[in-house]
């Protein structure tokens, strides 16, 4: 199975930081990862695909990029909705594989 | 607008079953693989049984294999997840997603707690 490392498992940031969470995969995924914005009680809610494709309806503060194995999610500047825990996943074969998930918490 | 709506979670006891259900719509269902994927209380995700497009194929992971069953009836455009020998290891929140390679839409979530 492909593993997906996910960094950081925390962190806390202020309203108007850039911050960028990442994602390593154990083999090529070429660019089949997505990510995945959860709130308390919520679905898990789709924010990137194919790496850097922007899903529907998301603020144009998210992207997302590949460097390699090296995938990363950034927001430009933090606003108090942002937070949430976000989660990678590689479908490029099964079984997809999730991060752990970065808990993302406003100072 | 494609929606998914999982039912049939509730309390169960160790080894007993559960059929859990999720009526799409908004969609052409039977063109698309369908997949359960579950999260246990404040814990990640986890893939748990996908279903090909037109039933012929499923996939399991080690940990659910020759318990839980994944079906589909394309004609009521209803996915199903029968679960047995159900343990304490599979409280969780069972989600409903369409795959498609993408996993863009998930429905709410129907949660089964395994407890005596």
């Amino acid at each position: 199975d492909i593993q997906m490392t996910q960094s950081p498992s925390s962190m806390s940031a202020s309203l108007g930081d850039r911050v960028t969470i990442t994602c390593r995969a154990s083999q090529d995924i070429g660019n089949y990862l997505s990510w995945f914005q959860q709130k308390p009680g919520k679905s898990p809610r789709r924010m990137i695909y194919g790496a850097t494709n922007l899903a529907a309806g998301v603020p144009s503060r998210f992207s997302g990029s590949r460097s390699g194995s090296d995938y990363s999610l950034t927001i430009s500047s933090l606003e108090s909705e942002d937070m949430a825990i976000y989660y990678c996943l590689q479908s490029i074969q099964y079984p997809p594989t999730f991060g752990s998930g970065t808990k993302l918490e406003i100072k | 607008e494609v929606q998914l709506v999982e039912s049939g979670g509730g309390l169960v006891q160790p080894g007993r079953s559960l059929k859990l259900s999720c009526v799409a719509s908004g969609f052409t269902f039977n063109n698309y693989w369908m997949t359960w994927i579950r999260q246990a209380p404040g814990k990640g995700l986890e893939w748990v049984a996908s279903i090909t497009n037109t039933g012929g194929s499923t996939y399991y992971p080690d940990s659910v294999k020759g318990r839980f069953t994944i079906s589909r009836d394309n004609a009521k455009s209803t996915l199903y997840l029968q679960m047995n020998s159900l343990r304490s290891e599979d409280t969780a929140t069972y989600y409903c997603t369409r795959d498609g390679g993408w996993f863009a839409y998930w429905g709410q979530g129907t949660l089964v707690t395994v407890s005596s």
